[in-house]
């Protein structure tokens, strides 16, 4: 059982670049969710997606462009990276928010933007 | 808004401890908390999930517990062992229209030979 799979797992772009971090989950779950991890900040939400063409804010979105086409994708789109957005990137998902389902992570997208 | 708060945020303890790691939250409208495991360069790890109706968890040598009234969630590690090293995160999620998880910046914990 795959999981939730973030790839690439190590990035390097320059200022101004733009590229896409996948993510994909294969438990057939709703909810889908992107996170930024800064020291000394935590884990901060970027966006959301409750489930197929349905997205929203998190607390971070400048920046960053979602979409969910499918319940199995949702990737988060940087549409011209600055040395603010280096940062691990975790895509998680879980069944149901709603109903307080487990959360699932992925093992992470480690940006560098120079 | 919510907000979590992990005290203490590193912890050296001596191999064979019982050790405590301490999670509050000021919204008490949660469906659960959660409480995950981090590796250095790793993901996140899902160690124990308690539902808002539930007053505890056990898995193992985990066994975490929940308190709404006081906002406060525990996380207790029997015999702890050198592979228990690890920074360990709680988060809450929330009711009512946000459903997201907020977490807890972390208690990062080192276990001596």
């Amino acid at each position: 059982n795959a999981g939730v799979t973030q790839t690439p797992k190590f990035q390097v772009l320059k200022t101004g670049q733009s590229m896409t971090l996948q993510c994909a989950q294969d438990m057939n779950h709703e909810y889908m969710s992107w996170y930024r991890q800064d020291p000394g900040m935590g884990l901060r939400l970027i966006h959301y997606s409750v489930g197929a063409g349905i997205t929203d804010q998190g607390e971070v979105p400048n920046g960053y462009n979602v979409s969910r086409s499918t319940t199995e994708d949702f990737p988060l789109r940087l549409l011209s990276a600055a040395p603010s957005q280096t940062s691990v990137y975790f895509c998680a998902s879980s069944y149901s928010p709603r109903v307080g389902t487990e959360a699932f992570f992925g093992q992470g997208t480690r940006l560098t933007v120079v | 808004k919510q907000e979590v708060t992990q005290i203490p945020a590193a912890l050296s303890v001596p191999e064979g401890e019982n050790l405590v790691l301490n999670c509050s939250f000021t919204d008490s409208a949660i469906y659960n908390l959660q409480w995950f495991r981090q590796d250095p360069g790793k993901g996140l790890t899902s160690l124990l999930l308690i539902q808002s109706s539930q007053r505890e968890q056990t898995s193992g040598r985990l066994n975490a517990s929940l308190d709404k009234s006081s906002g406060r969630s525990t996380l207790y590690i029997a015999a702890s062992q050198p592979g228990d090293s690890a920074t360990y995160l709680c988060a809450a999620l929330n009711q009512g229209g946000s459903e997201k998880l907020v977490f807890g910046k972390g208690t990062k914990l080192t276990v001596n030979p």
